[in-house]
């Protein structure tokens, strides 16, 4: 069974930084491309950014919004995903989900992670 | 970027109504979408990849079609577990776009 369980959410000042972490298990988690996805409070979904694995260089991609702030990491010794979050602004506050939003034939999201940006 | 628009926003059923939500994109996506419901105050769970091909253990009362930019998702008979709102989402090209979302809600 696929589980995805990330942490490191909390509260944050704008200006600050946090990273978040997902740790993956029931499937070959280093074969995959991972994705963030965030949700803002009552909002919609909204692609963060992508790893690629490593026989595609580990190359990201990521959403306009994040891009210069954002850097998506992995450990795939540890089957771990990671977001590092800098220069964290108010509208970046919302549930983050790990998971793989490509062409995988399966569920791979997370549960997500609840980050708060405010003074 | 490719903008999906999916209608309706929502909708109001009975349990065993048959609904229908249509997802369009901008541009060509081929098959590379996906249908993913959410319950209030849950994860997303994805239904439905290539646009056609429903995820083991999803009840066979869902069903995806489509290609190119003009998707459906069919709930044959509604029942009571699946009121949640659905997404659709491409994967075809970056950045990876979701609809708006659709609210199923009891009538």
């Amino acid at each position: 069974e696929v589980q995805l369980v990330e942490s490191g959410g909390g509260l944050v000042q704008p200006g600050g930084s946090l990273r978040l972490s997902c740790v993956a298990s029931g499937f070959t988690f280093s074969n995959n491309y991972m994705d963030w996805v965030r949700q803002a409070p009552g909002k919609g979904l909204e692609w963060v950014g992508q790893i690629r694995n490593k026989a595609q260089g580990y190359t990201t991609e990521y959403a306009a919004s994040v891009k210069g702030r954002f850097t998506i990491s992995r450990d795939d010794s540890n089957n771990s995903l990671y977001l590092q979050m800098n220069s964290l602004r108010i509208e970046d506050t919302a549930v983050y989900y790990c998971g793989d939003m490509g062409a995988v034939i399966g569920n791979y999201w997370g549960q997500g992670t609840l980050v708060t940006v405010s003074s | 970027d490719i903008q999906m628009t999916q209608s309706p926003s929502s909708l109001s059923a009975s349990v065993g109504d048959r609904v229908t939500i249509t997802c369009r994109a901008s541009q060509g996506i081929w098959s590379h979408l996906a249908w993913s419901q959410q319950k209030p105050g849950k994860a997303p769970e994805r239904l439905i990849s290539a646009a056609s091909t429903l995820l083991s253990g999803v009840p066979s009362r869902f069903s995806g079609s489509g290609s190119g930019t003009e998707f459906t998702l069919t709930i044959s008979s509604l029942q009571p577990e699946d009121f949640a709102t659905y997404y659709c989402q491409q994967y075809n090209s970056f950045p990876y776009t979701f609809g708006q979302g659709t609210k199923l809600e009891i009538k």
